[in-house]
């Protein structure tokens, strides 16, 4: 057990439908961080969040947003949903201000898109 | 970062040692080698990093080449559970302009028989 939680662990949805995927970091991390991995794609970074504020971006669509609360728990919202964005969905995190930067994942969220 | 370059695949038998190449021959002095495994769709597990010296732990082995140019994963007594895909990756640490994310590649499935 890493210590992440994420949730959902399935979701199932129709094309053009919009969900949010929950993530709550290991006690005391200030960065979270969110990957996707389909068949064809691999594992692929999307955003990363430290204590609130983004701070970095990989291959995030523009129908994806993500943000951090003060609680530090972050939440990942896929819009306009289409069929290949069915994937598994990994938040991570990391103790980036204890000086660590090893990055702990969750179970991940199995996203599927009829 | 430095791209890696890892065997498609391994075999080992359960009990024995298993030994896990990667070729990062473009690795930067700033870089260090991060080992991550994942088992059938669960989260990437980290198991260990070094810079230039060999590094151990409850998990694994880490060798380093003297011209950092690759290195060596070695599960001592691999099980059935090692059974995994192991990832290679080579990330400066946070400051540098790859900040924050890894970069995952194919990896190498290790499979251990019986």
């Amino acid at each position: 057990d890493s210590g992440v939680t994420q949730t959902p662990k399935h979701l199932i949805t129709a094309t053009g439908q919009r969900v949010t995927l929950r993530c709550s970091p290991r006690s005391g991390d200030l960065s979270v961080y969110w990957y996707q991995q389909s068949l064809d794609q691999g594992l692929q970074f999307l955003i990363q969040y430290y204590n609130g504020e983004e701070r970095a971006k990989g291959n995030i669509l523009e129908r994806f947003s993500a943000q951090q609360f003060p609680d530090l728990h972050s939440e990942l919202n896929l819009s306009s949903l289409e069929l290949g964005d069915s994937a598994l969905y990994f938040c991570a995190s990391s103790g980036l201000d204890r000086g660590s930067d090893t990055q702990y994942f969750g179970p991940g969220t199995r996203l599927t898109v009829l | 970062d430095a791209k890696t370059t890892q065997p498609t695949s391994m075999d080992c038998a359960e009990g024995r040692a298993a030994n896990l190449p990667c070729n990062h021959s473009t690795i930067s002095g700033n870089e260090y080698v991060y080992w991550y495994r994942q088992i059938h769709s669960q989260g990437p597990q980290y198991i260990i990093h070094g810079l230039k010296n060999n590094e151990t732990n409850e998990m694994a082995s880490l060798i380093i080449t003297e011209d950092r140019k690759s290195s060596t994963l070695i599960l001592p007594h691999a099980t059935l559970r090692d059974t995994a895909v192991y990832y290679c990756i080579v990330r400066v640490r946070p400051g540098g302009t790859s900040y924050g994310k890894l970069t995952f590649g194919q990896g190498t499935i290790l499979t251990v028989h019986p």
